[in-house]
């Protein structure tokens, strides 16, 4: 059975850094028919894609348009995980962020158990 | 405001069947399986229906899926107490390359 674990921070000062961490067990990040994703859900923009990675071969990445400038989602091997790093973040960004896995055919079957991020000085 | 669109609440009452809706485009649900989820208060979500007509293992058959042209439904039969909790569609959208959401449906069992 596949378990995500997230960790971060919960706070981060606008125009810093957002980074959190979703470590994998009962699967790998480089799996061939998984995808591993980024979620965020607040009460004025719903649950909203952020991006994902994943392995085919090569490694690719995904991002939604609206977080395309400040977005990077990176997958770690030797650690079976992969992170989340938001620039420039600004009370907007406030959520909570949830990883994800899209296992092929059967979209967002295992899910974190959701970091709640507050943008504040 | 979310690209597939949902009725912000619906409501029913024990043993009965009600049905939400979700409405997309062509480039979402229109040509693309459909996926449900269900969020109960303080919880991440959970896969309720996936390919527009599955159920993962251990999701009651109460829980049912359809979908038709650009628009999908959601059905539960047999409506129980606990299943008072928030609902959402989700669709790959091939134009913008990404996941879409609904806005989400708030059940309410009376």
């Amino acid at each position: 059975q596949v378990q995500l674990q997230q960790s971060g921070p919960g706070l981060v000062k606008p125009s810093q850094t957002l980074s959190v961490t979703c470590a994998i067990s009962g699967d790998s990040v480089s799996s061939n028919s998984a995808a591993w994703n980024w979620i965020r859900q607040s009460p004025s923009r719903g649950l909203e894609w952020l991006g994902r990675t994943y392995y085919r071969s090569n490694w690719y990445t995904d991002y939604a348009v609206s977080v395309k400038s400040r977005i990077t989602i990176n997958p770690d091997t030797s650690k079976n995980q992969f992170s989340l790093q938001l620039n420039s973040v600004t009370p907007e960004d406030t959520a909570v962020y949830y990883c994800a896995r899209d296992q092929s055919g059967y979209s967002f079957d295992s899910w974190g158990q959701g970091n709640l991020v507050t943008v504040s000085s | 405001q979310s690209v597939l669109t949902q009725p912000p609440s619906a409501s029913g009452t024990p043993g009965q069947r009600v049905t939400i809706s979700c409405s997309g485009s062509s480039s979402n649900i229109g040509s693309q399986t459909v996926n449900w989820f269900q969020q109960l208060p303080g919880t991440a979500p959970k896969l309720l229906i996936y390919a527009s007509n599955q159920r993962p293992s251990g999701v009651p058959a109460r829980f049912s899926g359809s979908k038709s042209g650009t628009s999908a439904s959601l059905a539960i039969s047999g409506l129980q107490s606990e299943d008072e909790a928030d609902y959402y569609c989700a669709a790959w959208d091939a134009r913008l390359n990404a996941w879409v959401f609904g806005g989400g449906t708030k059940l309410t069992v009376l």
